[in-house]
This record gives structure tokens, sequence and C-alpha cells, in this order.
């Protein structure tokens, strides 16, 4: 069972086009972070959100956490092809459970 | 530096010879654990650990073996390895348990079994 479930799993845009990544869960989790990954490397946290309907800004990046803590969104204003990459949500129930990931969403962004 | 290491990075076996491979990190985190990626599988944990000498399975931990004796080394041992093992893994480490925390990433190793 796929806790997380990552909309869409492949993007591909032009440069200057606005996009909004979707993760989604039926269960609440206690924080909901966000990491890219380029090819040929581990995955590099982005943010972490932990409050119901949080609002965290990063450049060009905004990442929203639900109200009820089930749910986020990653909205990139004006790509750049740098943002290249697969972006991955992972979500943790508690303080010491395990770490889920979704299955990521593969974004190019064309010149 | 900070920073997790992985060796080796890249390794092709054969079915069945045992292989080790080596995770350290030196951020005297104490939370660290092993991922496999697959296409379409996206990350699935493997095995973690809370401290040194605590270990526990994750999502798929058959095949695979796991130790901490120490705060830093986390190495991953496949004791018997078999074609459906071929995958990129990565491991991970963190100050404490996952929830809101970092979680900082080695290199990744991508193994192939023949």
């Amino acid at each position: 069972t796929q806790l997380l479930e990552q909309s869409p799993q492949f993007l591909s845009i032009q440069e200057g086009e606005n996009l909004t990544v979707y993760c989604n869960s039926s269960s609440v989790f206690s924080s909901l972070q966000w990491y890219r990954q380029e090819p040929g490397e581990g995955p590099v946290l982005l943010v972490t959100v932990v409050t119901g309907g949080e609002v965290k800004k990063l450049k060009r990046l905004t990442f929203q956490f639900g109200d009820a803590r089930k749910d986020s969104s990653l909205h990139i204003t004006a790509a750049q092809p740098g943002d290249t990459g697969l972006y991955l949500c992972a979500g943790a129930k508690s303080g010491n459970t395990p770490l889920v990931f979704g299955k990521g969403t593969r974004l190019s962004v064309i010149a | 530096e900070a920073q997790v290491t992985q060796n080796p990075r890249y390794l092709i076996t054969v079915t069945g010879k045992k292989l080790t491979v080596t995770c350290s990190q030196n951020m005297n985190h104490e939370y660290m654990s092993w991922y496999r990626q697959d296409p379409g599988l996206g990350l699935r944990q493997i095995y973690y650990s809370m401290n040194v000498e605590v270990t526990d399975k994750g999502d798929v931990p058959e095949g695979y073996k796991v130790s901490r004796k120490e705060k830093r080394n986390f190495p991953l041992i496949l004791e018997s390895p078999s074609p459906n093992q071929t995958s990129l893994y990565f491991c991970a480490s963190s100050r404490t348990g996952p929830a809101g925390e970092t979680q900082y990433f080695g290199p990744g190793t991508r193994l192939l079994v023949l």
C-alpha cells in the first residue's frame, strides 16, 4: 500500500511556466518533507512542514501542508532548467515511525 | 564536511556471493537507514537503526541484514544476493528519529546481481 501518492508522475514544461506537484494521503502525518534528487545523487531536503495549513517559500518554490495534515503541494513559479529533477515527498506519522516516501514526480524543464 | 559516505558506488556480482555495502556518517547522528530505489516503486526502506545496537525492519527487509556496532557505521549485508536485489541503494542518517528531521543521504550504490 502506497501511503503517499504523488501526481503527476512525469511533467515536461517550457522554461518560464508555472507548475504544481501534489502529494496526497488518507493518513495524517506529523510532518511532511520535500526532497529533490538529481541523477547520480541522493535526495536533498528542500523543506519540512509540520503545521496544518503551513506555507513555506524557498525562492520560486512554495510548499503547502494541508489543513488536515494529509496532503501537501509544491508550486514552482517561472520554472528554470535548473529545476529539472525528481521531486519526492516523504511523511512521518510520529517521531520514531519510519519515513514513507512517495514515488516521485520527474520534472523536466526545457529551455 | 558533513557527509554520508557509501562504498562501493558501483558493484556487479553473481548470485549467491555474499557482499557488504558500507555506510558511514560523520555528523554524530543517532538515526540511520537503508533504502532501495527502483523504477516505478520509488524509495523503500530496508532497515533502520534508532541508535547503536538498535535495528529494526523497514518495508522490504527480506534478503538483507544490518548491524550497528558503532554510531557512525551502518553496513548493509546481502548474505546470498539474488537478481531481484539489483537496485540503487541509499544510506541516510538524521540527528534523531525521522519525523521532522533532515535526512542526509549518501551518494548511492548501484548494484547489479547476475
